[in-house]
């Protein structure tokens, strides 16, 4: 069993929606990161945290919203999104954050779905 | 250029058999480095840590070589259950973990 835990696990939601996907990790790390992942393609990075603080924005546009309230939780809220935008959203985190951060540890996923 | 190169296969193979998967990086400063397995619909999940001298877990070789900047895998009497894609991940001296392509691995009974 993954220990980030990611919610929800599948959502549809449709071009005018808000919604938010929420990630948790209580192993006390101190970076954490929001990917996307389209079929067959490598997780591709939008955001890293680090001492929550965005350390990283990987030029995403701003119908995603990303919000770190503690050192535990991690959000992506969603607005106005494209079909395109459909994908495996992943959330991870390391130990540390920068230098020797260790490995990433990844949660299950959240597959979003736009109509 | 892109950070990590790898060969997406896909690699078809029987079971017992060998197979080795390589991965290129283009920062010569890059600090850490892993493979990681992901199967369909599922998250990538850590398989091992790769060190320079080298290192072995059961049937998984991991190889680092910082002069050619290159990683390798070998997977040693294959099991159906190894059939997954594998990413090479490649860590800079800041928070960005970089992605190869994958290489996707079937082991055919």
């Amino acid at each position: 069993d993954t220990e980030v835990t990611q919610t929800p696990k599948h959502l549809v939601m449709g071009m005018t929606n808000k919604k938010s996907l929420k990630c948790e990790q209580h192993m006390g790390h101190r970076a954490m990161y929001w990917y996307k992942q389209k079929a067959k393609k490598p997780p591709e990075l939008m955001f890293v945290y680090s001492y929550e603080k965005l350390s990283i924005n990987e030029s995403v546009p701003s119908r995603f919203s990303p919000e770190c309230p503690n050192s535990s939780l991690l959000n992506l809220h969603l607005h106005a999104l494209q079909p395109e935008d459909s994908a495996l959203y992943l959330c991870a985190s390391s130990p540390r954050a920068g230098g020797f951060t260790g490995e990433l540890f990844f949660g299950e996923g959240s597959r979003l779905t736009v109509l | 250029r892109k950070e990590v190169e790898q060969d997406p296969g896909p690699f078809n193979v029987p079971e017992g058999a060998t197979v080795a998967f390589n991965c290129t990086y283009s920062n010569s400063a890059s600090q850490s480095f892993f493979w990681y397995r992901q199967d369909c619909r599922k998250e990538p999940k850590l398989l091992m840590s790769v060190y320079s001298s080298g290192n072995e877990d059961g049937r998984f070789t991991a190889q680092l070589n910082r002069a050619s900047q290159y990683i390798s895998l070998l997977i040693r009497d294959s099991k159906l259950s190894d059939s997954a894609t594998y990413l090479c991940v490649v860590k800079d001296t800041g928070n960005q973990f970089y992605f190869g392509t994958g290489t996707s691995l079937t082991v055919i009974p």
